[in-house]
């Protein structure tokens, strides 16, 4: 049974950097097939996708255009982990947060099993 | 982007009723869509992918239909448990995106 685990603060001052880490059980990061997603949750703004890792001989990345220019997503294959830093924080970045795995299938960009999310705040 | 659109955004039902939720996405995406029920304060639970192929584990009481832009996921024979918000993921074309949710609440 694949599980991920989430860690990181809950609270982040505007314009700093938020970082979080999801740890894998019972799949790897550097898997042929899976991909590893990063996706909030705000009241104002719905669920988001944010962006996600993948490894198919080298590492792939792809990042939502609304927060691709202050987003990276990497990977830590020593601690079978995958991370989100996301830049310059303001208020509207307060939202749960959420990594997720795509479902280990050609064409299939659905997410079978999630962390248990973070609420993150952004504020002074 | 494309904007996913769900009805109702909340609905009433009894226990042992059918539902049926409605997802519009602004333009085709060939089926490639996805139901979720999440709970409060749980994350997302895949339901369905594909339109109508049920994820592994989930119950057949749960299916989805549709085609191009309109796609439904129809729940029958309401219990308790299946009281959640309902929501829709579209993966024809990035950045993935969601619908609004629609609340299943107890009449």
């Amino acid at each position: 049974q694949v599980q991920l685990q989430q860690s990181g603060p809950g609270l982040v001052k505007p314009s700093q950097t938020l970082s979080l880490t999801c740890t894998i059980s019972g799949d790897s990061v550097s898997s042929n097939s899976a991909a590893w997603n990063w996706i909030r949750q705000s009241p104002s703004r719905g669920l988001e996708w944010l962006g996600r890792t993948y490894y198919r001989a080298n590492w792939f990345h792809n990042y939502a255009v609304s927060v691709e220019r202050r987003t990276t997503i990497s990977s830590d294959t020593s601690k079978n982990q995958f991370s989100l830093q996301l830049r310059s924080l303001t208020p509207e970045d307060t939202a749960v947060y959420y990594c997720a795995r795509e479902v280990p299938m050609t064409g299939i960009r659905a997410f079978d099993f999630w962390g248990q999310g973070i609420v993150v705040t952004v504020s002074s | 982007d494309i904007q996913m659109t769900q009805s109702p955004s909340s609905l009433s039902a009894s226990v042992g009723a059918r539902v049926t939720i409605t997802c519009r996405a602004s333009q085709d995406i060939s089926n490639s869509l996805a139901w979720y029920q999440q709970k409060p304060g749980k994350a997302p639970k895949l339901l369905l992918y594909d339109a109508s192929t049920l994820e592994s584990g989930v119950p057949s009481k749960f299916s989805g239909s549709g085609s191009g832009t309109y796609y439904t996921l129809t729940i029958t024979s309401l219990q308790p448990e299946d009281f959640a918000t309902y929501y829709c993921q579209q993966y024809n074309k990035s950045p993935w995106t969601f619908g609004r949710g629609t609340r299943v609440e107890i009449k």
